[in-house]
């Protein structure tokens, strides 16, 4: 499967855990981006990376949030003492602007956390 | 004001009808806009891109209206397999997407 990877797909966690995710973007994609989603909404942007480097930050991601994408290929979102309210489904995606695709995005299908 | 708005519905047609979903957006700087489909606890996937001069893929129409800042999906000939979120989406200069909620549409026999 050459397409966004992410993992895990499905984590339950007790309040005030620290829980990571990881994500495998499409080979020779050099943007990265996490959003999260939350029943009957759209995907939030949280931030992306563009390589190694991150370029944009929500304030949604509060302190509590921190991504890094170390050698500019997968990307790991650490979650630091969960709340209920972080309960969510975090996706990723992955682009590569070019001639031909512009700037498509391609999803990951999603890591879902239930914070208890 | 949120930057991208949509009624969230649900719209309940039957197969064969056609029907027709809105999208506004606030910033007048955004570059480039697509309409993507979510089905239920997946993830979103492109559907089309939506370009100045409207454009059609098979039964869907998508159409883009600058001076309004207003974006539309038509489906003709509606399929059950088309029952799905809808999410209208603008991308800022600066690549990063911003979705609306979704218009959830259910095709009924």
């Amino acid at each position: 499967d050459t397409g966004v990877s992410q993992d895990p797909r499905h984590k339950i966690t007790k309040r005030g855990q620290n829980v990571t995710f990881r994500c495998d973007p499409i080979s020779e994609h050099n943007r990265l981006y996490w959003y999260r989603q939350t029943l009957g909404q759209g995907p939030e942007f949280l931030t992306y990376f563009q390589n190694e480097a991150q370029l944009e930050k929500s304030r949604l991601l509060s302190d509590r949030f921190s991504a890094e994408r170390p050698k500019g290929s997968f990307s790991t979102l650490e979650i630091q003492r969960t709340e209920q309210g972080d309960s969510a489904m975090y996706l990723c995606a992955s682009s590569a602007r070019d001639r031909d695709s512009g700037n498509t995005i391609y999803f990951g299908e999603g890591s879902w956390l239930t914070v208890v | 004001r949120k930057e991208v708005e949509q009624d969230p519905g649900p719209f309940n047609v039957p197969e064969g009808a056609t029907v027709a979903f809105n999208c506004t957006y606030s910033n007048s700087a955004s570059q480039s806009f697509f309409w993507y489909r979510q089905d239920c606890r997946k993830e979103p996937k492109l559907l089309m891109s939506v370009y100045s001069s409207g454009n059609e893929d098979g039964r869907f129409t998508a159409q883009l209206n600058r001076a309004s800042q207003y974006i539309s999906l038509l489906i003709r000939d509606s399929k059950l397999s088309d029952s799905a979120t809808y999410l209208c989406v603008v991308n800022l200069n600066t690549d990063k997407l911003i979705f609306g909620t979704g218009t959830r549409l259910q095709v009924f026999p």
